[in-house]
């Protein structure tokens, strides 16, 4: 199974502060990544699908970059409503797994 | 408005079956691979479960095999998970999830339910 590993765990931040999340998956997944934010009681949302298309809806303060490898979540302005749980997530090849979590909380 | 509704969740003894449900609304349903995705209290997101549109193409996890079934009624528009000899690790909740399939083939999972929860305990 490919394992995908995020970096930080947690972290705290400001409003206002800029926040970069990275992923590291254990083999070469080419573009095969997508990010989701998950809030308390609520279920995942997808955020960015194929490294860096944003879904429809969100806030172009977030973006994804990466290739191979090694990929990255930025928040370029952290609001308020951020504050959550983020996931990667790699579609290279069956079973699709997520990186354990990065938690975003305040400062 | 595309929707996944999740229900069937419950308390159950280990060694016990229950069957999960997930109906969705709001787009061509047959035309899709559905996924079931779990969540253990406090922890992180496993996948569970693949069915193609047609059923043709099965998927499940190690921890899963043998003892869950994925199926679904296109006809109605659901989606099934038939869990069988849970165990108390198999307690999460658990999402229905569509896969998106991109121009260039990558996919991704959008929407997910509310997700419904599965408890395992004696």
């Amino acid at each position: 199974d490919i394992q995908m590993t995020q970096s930080p765990s947690s972290l705290s931040a400001s409003v206002g502060d800029r926040v970069t999340i990275t992923c590291r998956a254990s083999q070469s997944i080419s573009s095969y990544v997508n990010w989701y934010q998950q809030k308390p009681g609520q279920a995942p949302k997808l955020l960015i699908y194929a490294v860096s298309s944003l879904q429809s809806g969100v806030p172009s303060r977030f973006s994804g970059s990466g290739s191979g490898k090694g990929f990255t979540l930025t928040i370029s302005s952290l609001q308020p409503e951020d504050f959550a749980t983020y996931y990667c997530q790699q579609s290279y090849k069956t079973p699709r797994t997520f990186g354990q979590g990065t938690k975003v909380d305040i400062k | 408005e595309v929707q996944l509704v999740e229900s069937g969740g419950g308390l159950v003894k280990p060694g016990g079956s229950l069957r999960l449900s997930c109906a969705a609304s709001g787009f061509n349903f047959s035309t899709y691979t559905m996924n079931w995705v779990r969540q253990a209290p406090g922890k992180g997101l496993e996948w569970v479960s693949s069915i193609s549109g047609s059923s043709t193409y099965i998927k499940y996890a190690d921890s899963v095999k043998g003892r869950f079934i994925i199926s679904r009624d296109n006809a109605k528009n659901s989606l099934y998970l038939q869990m069988t000899r849970l165990r108390a690790e198999d307690t999460a909740v658990y999402y229905c999830a569509r896969m998106v399939v991109g121009p260039t083939s990558e996919d991704w999972f959008d929407p997910w339910g509310q997700g419904t929860l599965v408890s395992v305990s004696s």
